[in-house]
């Protein structure tokens, strides 16, 4: 079955020390990934997407995620996190196949930035 | 603002009650979606619709009804809820044309069933 994989339910770093929130998807083929945020009750907002091209894409608020094929992940990274990034963040992706954009959600990882 | 809407914000109602869920979009988008949010767990895809035609619903139980009036609106009408449907409603919208992919939600519904 196809699924993706947040193995921390919750990140707790610093501010302005660098931070990364873990997925690993399991997809056949080349798959779209990407992720997303919630603020406090807000809806999703789109942060970044790898489709295909460089490893490493930047996306907003200083956020990037590396492509691992090998590994089968697209970690979420930032160098210097701040007090605001703290929210629900979640990993996505779109199967190869498919006649719509159907998004794969993983179950979300709350990061805690403290001052 | 993502330009996805979604009234009311908050909803609260009986078991033998009738409500819907409206959900507009206002980006040109072809495709709306609906997602179930409960606490640890995965959004849920319930219902999609592409130009305007239901393509995809997830084993939803009847009492869930979407209707899909035209391409920029959306709707979840409920019926004979239970406590266990609970949860943030979320609605989305992409354009399907395999370049942009991304989707864009609207800020959510907080459904409470007493």
């Amino acid at each position: 079955a196809q699924s993706v994989a947040q193995p921390e339910d919750q990140v707790n770093v610093a501010e302005g020390n660098p931070l990364t929130v873990k997925c690993t998807y399991s997809v056949s083929g080349n798959p779209y990934l990407f992720w997303y945020v919630q603020y406090p009750n807000r809806g999703l907002q789109f942060l970044l997407k790898y489709i295909t091209g460089d490893n490493l894409v930047k996306g907003s608020y200083g956020f990037e995620a590396e492509f691992n094929k090998s590994q089968t992940s697209f970690h979420l990274k930032k160098p210097s996190a701040l007090v605001s990034d703290s929210a629900l963040y979640f990993c996505a992706v779109i199967p190869p196949t498919g006649g719509y954009n159907k998004l794969i959600f993983g179950a979300g990882t709350r990061l805690a930035v403290h001052p | 603002e993502t330009g996805v809407t979604q009234t009311p914000r908050h909803l609260v109602m009986g078991m033998t009650n009738k409500k819907s869920l409206k959900c507009e979009q206002h980006l040109g988008h072809n495709a709306m979606y609906w997602y179930k949010q409960s606490a640890k767990k995965p959004l849920e895809l319930m219902f999609v619709y592409s130009l305007e035609e239901r393509v995809e619903n997830n084993s939803v139980p009847s009492r869930f009804s979407p209707e899909c009036p035209n391409s920029s609106h959306l709707f979840l009408h409920l019926h004979t809820l239970q406590p266990e449907d609970s949860a943030l409603y979320l609605c989305a919208s992409s354009q399907e044309d395999r370049v942009s992919y991304e989707q864009y939600f609207g800020p959510g519904t907080r459904l409470t069933v007493t």
